[in-house]
């Protein structure tokens, strides 16, 4: 069964820091793996989407690695900024058909 | 830009009563999910629908759970005889394909049983 962790559970920093959140899976079977955002009261935003044969993808100031051998997966986002402010979800899917498994979520906090 | 849209925002029911969650995914979207999310707690996927058929569920959807795509534009959840542990956001997602392509959300429908 797939198991999703992220490290921290929180986190805060000020405004203009580079800062990396951490998502680690059971399985590394995976078909792909996204990077969602969620605002309090919210649905979940689509960051980024990466690929089981990818390595990382970019959007913007966002960077999402990916390391399916040893079932990792980084989010950086440089230059922070207070609108940054949200909790990021990992979700990866794995076998069957579009069953997605979801970590619990890094709360960030963006202090101006 | 498109997106999936969810009605109710917010649901308050009886316990036993049913109740439907309305979905409208975004136009030209093939595959539609149900997630919930218990409060404090992750999401937890609960079916996949494609082709007029459920493609995968999870051990979460049992018999109390069914979902329908009454139309071309909707798509629902129904909750039969709705117990206290119900009670969480509903969140519909629908993507363009299957494996691969990005799923969307709607804000969701939070459920409160009573």
């Amino acid at each position: 069964k797939q198991e999703v962790t992220q490290i921290p559970a929180a986190l805060s920093v000020p405004e203009g820091e580079n800062l990396v959140l951490n998502c680690s899976f059971t399985d590394s079977a995976i078909y792909n793996l996204q990077w969602f955002r969620q605002d309090p009261g919210k649905g979940l935003t689509s960051l980024l989407l990466i690929q089981s044969s990818q390595r990382e993808q970019t959007s913007g100031r966002l960077n999402a690695s990916l390391d399916k051998s040893s079932g990792r997966s980084t989010l950086y986002i440089a230059a922070s900024q207070p609108g940054d402010s949200a909790t990021y979800l990992c979700a990866v899917l794995t076998g069957g058909y579009q069953k997605v498994t979801f970590g619990i979520g890094t709360k960030l906090q963006v202090i101006p | 830009e498109p997106e999936v849209t969810q009605t109710p925002s917010h649901q308050v029911t009886q316990m036993g009563q049913e109740v439907i969650l309305r979905c409208v995914p975004i136009s030209n979207h093939l595959y539609f999910y149900w997630y919930r999310q218990i409060l404090g707690q992750k999401v937890e996927f609960l079916v996949s629908f494609y082709n007029n058929e459920i493609s995968e569920k999870s051990e979460i959807f049992d018999d109390q759970f069914s979902v329908e795509r009454p139309d071309g534009s909707n798509f629902t959840l129904k909750i039969r005889s709705t117990k206290l542990e119900d009670s969480a956001m509903y969140f519909c997602a629908s993507s363009i394909q299957g494996l691969g392509q990005p799923q969307h959300f709607g804000d969701g429908t939070r459920l409160s049983i009573l």
